[in-house]
């Protein structure tokens, strides 16, 4: 069975600090695609990445940065210098090559950045 | 990326009624849609899966005859819930896949808050 699991519940940091969200995952798929989505108190989830399996690049989208390790089933998220406005809950999620895309979240993490 | 709308934001209801809630893609035609559901301050939780024009398929320890489900055309559907108590108060996402790759990727609605009193 397919988990995702991200052991920080809260972190909390200052402003223009560092912050990394770690993530590991539980796959028996040999194809299947990571996400990572935004979920700030409105509710609304917002999409952030989709890695798949093949692709173990890491991507960087301005202060987001991605490091996807298939030896350590690790896909984790960094925040280079933090602001405000990236408080929120983040959440890990995994999906399989079952031809749906229904996901299987990580318990997230809730992330408070303080000025 | 694909605009996927749920309705309403936010709803209140009396223990008892039941309360539908519509998930629309707006732009796409949506195979498949997902039904989560997320208790205060926990993960999202995968309640069904709703296939166009069949039978939804419910995950383990979820009431079908409690969470109806309706996926009646490739741009809709509702989810139902029926004879709601307060332990039903939760927030209810949906998401829609177009089964069209390369697009592999759910897009998710903007949630509904349900206090049920």
């Amino acid at each position: 069975a397919q988990k995702v699991t991200q052991a920080q519940t809260e972190i909390s940091v200052v402003e223009k600090e560092d912050v990394t969200l770690d993530c590991v995952y539980e796959t028996r798929d040999t194809t299947y695609y990571l996400f990572w989505y935004k979920q700030p108190p409105s509710g609304e989830l917002v999409f952030l990445i989709r890695r798949n399996s093949f692709d173990e690049q890491n991507e960087i989208s301005g202060r987001y940065s991605w490091n996807f390790q298939k030896s350590t089933s690790s896909f984790n998220f960094t925040i280079t210098a933090s602001q405000v406005v990236d408080s929120a809950v983040y959440f890990c999620a995994l999906t399989g090559d079952t031809g749906f895309q229904k996901l299987v979240f990580g318990t997230g993490t809730r992330l408070l950045v303080s000025p | 990326g694909a605009v996927v709308s749920q309705h309403p934001s936010w709803v209140i209801c009396k223990s008892g009624t039941s309360v539908k809630i519509e998930c629309r893609s707006l732009d796409f035609q949506a195979t498949t849609m997902f039904w989560y559901r997320q208790f205060p301050k926990q993960s999202l939780m995968l309640m069904a899966t709703s296939n166009e024009g069949s039978k939804a398929t419910y995950e383990q320890g979820v009431e079908k005859d409690k969470f109806l489900i309706n996926h009646a055309s490739l741009t809709l559907s509702t989810l139902t819930v029926t004879s709601a108590h307060p332990e039903d108060s939760s927030f209810y996402i949906c998401s829609a896949y177009s089964g069209v790759h390369p697009n592999t990727e759910a897009f998710f609605g903007q949630g509904t808050r349900l206090t049920v009193v």
